[in-house]
């Protein structure tokens, strides 16, 4: 299976809003409710802050919302502040082995 | 509080073998599924395989079957990643996560394996 499409890049100004985007197929994304997202800081371990398309773990600031239209899941990140400046990465479940994740590349958000 | 706590930072030469661990607690060890996730310099995460403590049920990415090993102590809940024969693209850091509901919340610190000659 190959991996999840993000962008590269993103950026935004502090209160501004992004959406970064997640592309898959038919078969991943599109096809199960099972997208998280996970925001890593440089040097330090990925965190989860989005499961099962749109649910925050406790602990989340609602500022991270997140959906999926088709094939393509999207992460939001409203009133943007200095500490979001971080990699966001996708992953969905892969159905077929039963336990495959996908991961995206990564998408590195800048606060200008 | 759950807590995931890997092994220190490894550099090995090529061919060497090399077995590093995930030590689990705050939660039953045996009752969720814990992951392996490759990050090479400065790219993104890979899905490397999974096991079930409980029963030591385990799967692998097709990218990563024959190439790695994943096994578990029950006795010290801790989870365990081992290469018989390293190679220099295996340099990365490596995670464990816990596998909850189908996503990943818990994560290690990560461990860095540097592979050259």
């Amino acid at each position: 299976q190959s991996a999840l499409t993000q962008p590269a890049s993103v950026s935004g100004s502090p209160g501004q809003s992004v959406t970064i985007s997640c592309t898959g197929t038919s078969s991943d994304v599109g096809a199960y409710n099972y997208v998280s997202w996970y925001r890593q800081y440089p040097g330090k371990a990925p965190k989860l802050i989005i499961y099962d398309v749109s649910q925050r773990p406790s602990g989340v600031s609602d500022r991270f919302s997140g959906s999926k239209s088709g094939n393509t899941a999207s992460l939001t990140i409203s009133g943007l502040q200095a500490e979001d400046e971080a990699y966001y990465h996708c992953s969905s479940y892969a159905g077929g082995n039963p336990f495959e994740r996908l991961f995206g590349g990564g998408t590195k958000l800048t606060v200008l | 509080e759950v807590q995931l706590v890997q092994s220190g930072a490894e550099v090995k030469k090529p061919g060497e073998s090399l077995k590093i661990s995930c030590q689990v607690s705050g939660y039953s060890f045996t009752s969720e599924w814990i992951a392996w996730v490759r990050q090479m310099p400065g790219k993104g995460l890979e899905w490397m395989g999974i096991i079930y403590p409980g029963d030591s049920d385990r799967r692998y990415s097709p990218s990563f079957q024959g190439q790695v090993t994943i096994s578990v102590a029950k006795s010290t809940s801790t989870a365990y990643l081992q290469w018989n024969s390293l190679k220099a693209s295996d340099t990365a850091i490596y995670y464990c996560a816990r596998s909850y509901n189908l996503a990943f919340d818990s994560w290690g610190q990560g461990t860095l394996v540097t592979v050259s000659s």
